[in-house]
C-alpha cells in the first residue's frame, strides 16, 4: 500500500536559520506532490506544488525539491521566522490527495 | 480569492444525535468538494469525493449511510454523522475545487472540531 513517511519528531531551529523537513514515499508514482501549512485547530493551508518533471520549484523564502528516483522531496524554509512554527504537511497526487503526518516546525527566537 | 468556511466550528453532542457540517465556498463555484478526518497527531484521511448534482463516492472503510454527504449547489456542500458515537469524535475538515478535469488545487476549510460525549 502507499506509504508517506514525515520525520514525527518535532524540527527545532533558530530564528534566521534553513529549516530543511523530508518526505520519503514507497509505492507510489506520484505525478504532483504538494506540500502545506496547517495550524492548530485550522484546516491545511496550500504552499507549493511540484510536478514529477520539474527538480526544484520557488516561491518567496520556500523551496521545495522532487527526486522521483529516491521517492523523496525536501522541503526549505530560509530565513526562518517565528511565525514560520506550523505542522507542514507533505500530500501526493493532484485530484485526489493523499498526506503524511506532517512534521512539526518550531522556530525560536 | 479561493476562501471556504466551514460551520460549525466545533460542536458537542450526544452520544445517537446526528451532528451536520456545512461547507461553503465563498468566492468561486466549486465543482468538487471533498470531505476529510483527521484524529490527533494523524494524517488528513479521505472519506468522500462529491460532485455538484451527484452522489458522493466514499472511500474503502467510510460507512456511506453514517456519513451522509450532500452537495446541492456548487457553492454548499454539508456531511451529517448520524448517530454519532464518541469514536466519530475527530476534526473535519473539507475542501473544495475549483473548474474541472483536476485543473486546480484544493482549498481548505477551517476544520469543524467534533466531540460526542
Amino acid at each position: 500500500s502507499q506509504k508517506i513517511e514525515q520525520n514525527s519528531e518535532a524540527l527545532n531551529i533558530q530564528e534566521g536559520k534553513t529549516a530543511t523537513l523530508t518526505c520519503n514515499y514507497t509505492n507510489y508514482s506520484p505525478a504532483y506532490l504538494q506540500w502545506y501549512r496547517q495550524d492548530p485547530g485550522r484546516g491545511p493551508v496550500f504552499l507549493l506544488l511540484i510536478r514529477e518533471n520539474e527538480k526544484e520549484k520557488r516561491k518567496e523564502r520556500l523551496k521545495v525539491t522532487f527526486d522521483t528516483t529516491l521517492k523523496q522531496s525536501l522541503f526549505h524554509i530560509t530565513a526562518s521566522q517565528p511565525a514560520d512554527s506550523a505542522t507542514y504537511l507533505c500530500a501526493l497526487g493532484y485530484s485526489t490527495l493523499t498526506f503524511g503526518k506532517g512534521t512539526m516546525l518550531l522556530v525560536s527566537p | 480569492g479561493a476562501v471556504v468556511s466551514q460551520h460549525p466550528s466545533w460542536v458537542i453532542c450526544k452520544s445517537g444525535t446526528s451532528v451536520k457540517i456545512e461547507c461553503r465556498s465563498l468566492d468561486f463555484q466549486a465543482t468538487t468538494m471533498f470531505w476529510y478526518r483527521q484524529f490527533p497527531k494523524q494524517s488528513l484521511m479521505l472519506m468522500a469525493t462529491s460532485n455538484e448534482g451527484s452522489k458522493a463516492t466514499y472511500e474503502q472503510g467510510v460507512e456511506k449511510d453514517k456519513f451522509l454527504i450532500n452537495h446541492a449547489s456548487l457553492t454548499l456542500s454539508t456531511l451529517t454523522v448520524t448517530s454519532a458515537h464518541p469514536e466519530d469524535s475527530s476534526f473535519y475538515i473539507c475542501s473544495a475545487r475549483r473548474g474541472s478535469g483536476g485543473r486546480d488545487t484544493q482549498y481548505f476549510g477551517p476544520g469543524t472540531r467534533l466531540t460526542v460525549l
